[in-house]
């Protein structure tokens, strides 16, 4: 079975542009769950969707949204891009929301604020 | 601040060497995972530890939860080159948070 799939593996946009980046979780899983992994620190939880509700919200602006779709698939959007918006974006996927399941993690999006 | 305090941040050493990494915090947890990640790719869990004083072993990895369940560490054994990564320690209180981790480097 495929694992977390992540889409684009890198991008590069200039302060102020908008972005979307995509996840499709385990096949099965219907929590999904994004993060934030600047150079040096660990990953930074930005949200939890799970059965396409929004179940947590980390310390980010309003410039950061998301969504799941009925295929528990999931967006992150990143509007008006700053030049600390540069991180590696990790897409987490579980069978349930909950703190006893076990995430898996996709490979993540690169993504250059230039 | 970091709730989890990892230590040391970096640590290159030589195949065939043991090594113990920390994980530290002032608060109590239910659980605490270890998580190893490479580069360019995500976290991969290691191990959780559950019960105060639980010792868990994973071929030369042996993670050890502390008997206040505050803190936990990870032991290797005679590390090899195919161990480096970052280590990082984590808790799910239904979202993860993850300390900052511990940069291996493994020298043949």
């Amino acid at each position: 079975d495929a694992g977390v799939t992540q889409s684009p593996t890198h991008l590069i946009k200039t302060r102020g542009q908008h972005v979307t980046l995509r996840c499709s979780p385990i096949s099965g899983h219907k929590s999904v769950s994004w993060y934030q992994q600047v150079l040096g620190q660990g990953p930074q939880f930005i949200f939890q969707y799970y059965e396409k509700e929004e179940r947590g919200r980390g310390n980010f602006p309003d410039r950061f949204s998301a969504r799941q779709f009925p295929n528990y698939s999931s967006e992150l959007n990143v509007n008006a891009l700053l030049l600390g918006d540069s991180a590696l974006y990790l897409c987490a996927s579980s069978s349930h929301g909950g703190d006893r399941n076990t995430q898996y993690f996709g490979p993540g999006t690169r993504l250059t604020v230039l | 601040t970091q709730l989890l305090e990892q230590s040391p941040q970096f640590l290159s050493i030589q195949e065939g060497e043991n090594l113990t990494v920390y994980c530290n915090s002032s608060s109590v947890f239910s659980s605490l995972q270890w998580y190893r990640q490479e580069p360019g790719e995500g976290p991969v869990l290691l191990v959780t530890v559950v019960t105060g004083g639980e010792v868990k072993k994973l071929k030369r990895l042996t993670f050890q939860f502390g008997d206040a369940r505050k803190d936990s560490s990870l032991h290797i054994t005679a590390a090899q080159p195919g161990d480096t990564g970052l280590y990082l320690c984590a808790y799910n209180n239904n979202d993860m948070r993850f300390g900052a981790g511990t940069r291996l480097t493994v020298k043949p």
